[in-house]
């Protein structure tokens, strides 16, 4: 059983860039939720996606934005990159949607400069 | 809102001791709370889930206790080797209409000195 994948592993930016991250799910996972960890803090939620739709979301502006695709991996979108969306950007993937167990990727350490 | 929040932020313990670490929560309409073990800039690792009809879940030297009308929750580590020595994150799925998302505590930063 393939594990939760996130790429790429490490990626830097310049202020204005955009970015885009990738995550592919658990083998039999049709649920993705995307975090965001900044440095000392815990993972704050950022949305999810069920069934290529959007499920719910968190306390982010509207250039923070996602992809589901058929097979359940996801993206994540951020535009107009700012200084403060420097963090650890972590993907989780469950079963089903709901309060189900959730297993989450390496993360992707993003870095804007 | 739900608030989560972890005592102590950092701890350090010589290696062989037994030790508790403590998440609290404000709203205890929760439907599950996990804890997790993060390495340094790496993703999270999940170590016990405990449904909140339980009390308890134990697996190898990790056991942790829920309380849910308190709105408590403490993990505690028996025999405590150099290799425990991580941040220790408590996060809450609330019931109803927001039980898709994880609310997590800033985490214990755990040192187990050899």
């Amino acid at each position: 059983e393939t594990g939760v994948t996130q790429s790429p592993t490490h990626l830097i930016k310049t202020r204005g860039q955009q970015v885009t991250l990738r995550c592919s799910s658990q083998s039999g996972h049709n649920t993705v939720s995307w975090y965001q960890q900044a440095l000392g803090q815990g993972p704050q939620f950022i949305f999810q996606y069920y069934r290529e739709e959007e499920n719910g979301r968190g306390n982010f502006p509207p250039r923070f934005s996602g992809l589901q695709f058929p097979n359940y991996s996801s993206e994540l979108n951020v535009n107009a990159l700012e200084l403060d969306d420097s963090a650890l950007y972590l993907c989780a993937s469950s079963l089903q949607t709901g309060a189900n167990e959730q297993f989450f990727g390496p993360g992707t350490r993003l870095t804007v400069l | 809102k739900q608030e989560v929040t972890q005592i102590p932020a950092a701890l350090s313990v010589p290696e062989g001791e037994n030790l508790v670490l403590n998440c609290s929560f404000t709203d205890s309409a929760i439907y599950n709370l996990q804890w997790f073990r993060q390495d340094p800039g790496k993703g999270l690792t999940s170590l016990l889930l405990i449904q909140s009809s339980q009390r308890e879940q134990t697996s190898g030297r990790l056991n942790a206790s829920l309380d849910k009308s308190s709105g408590r929750s403490t993990l505690y580590i028996a025999a405590s080797q150099p290799g425990d020595s991580a941040t220790y994150l408590c996060a809450v799925t609330n019931s109803g209409g927001s039980n898709y998302k994880l609310t997590f505590g800033k985490g214990t930063l755990l040192t187990v000195n050899p």
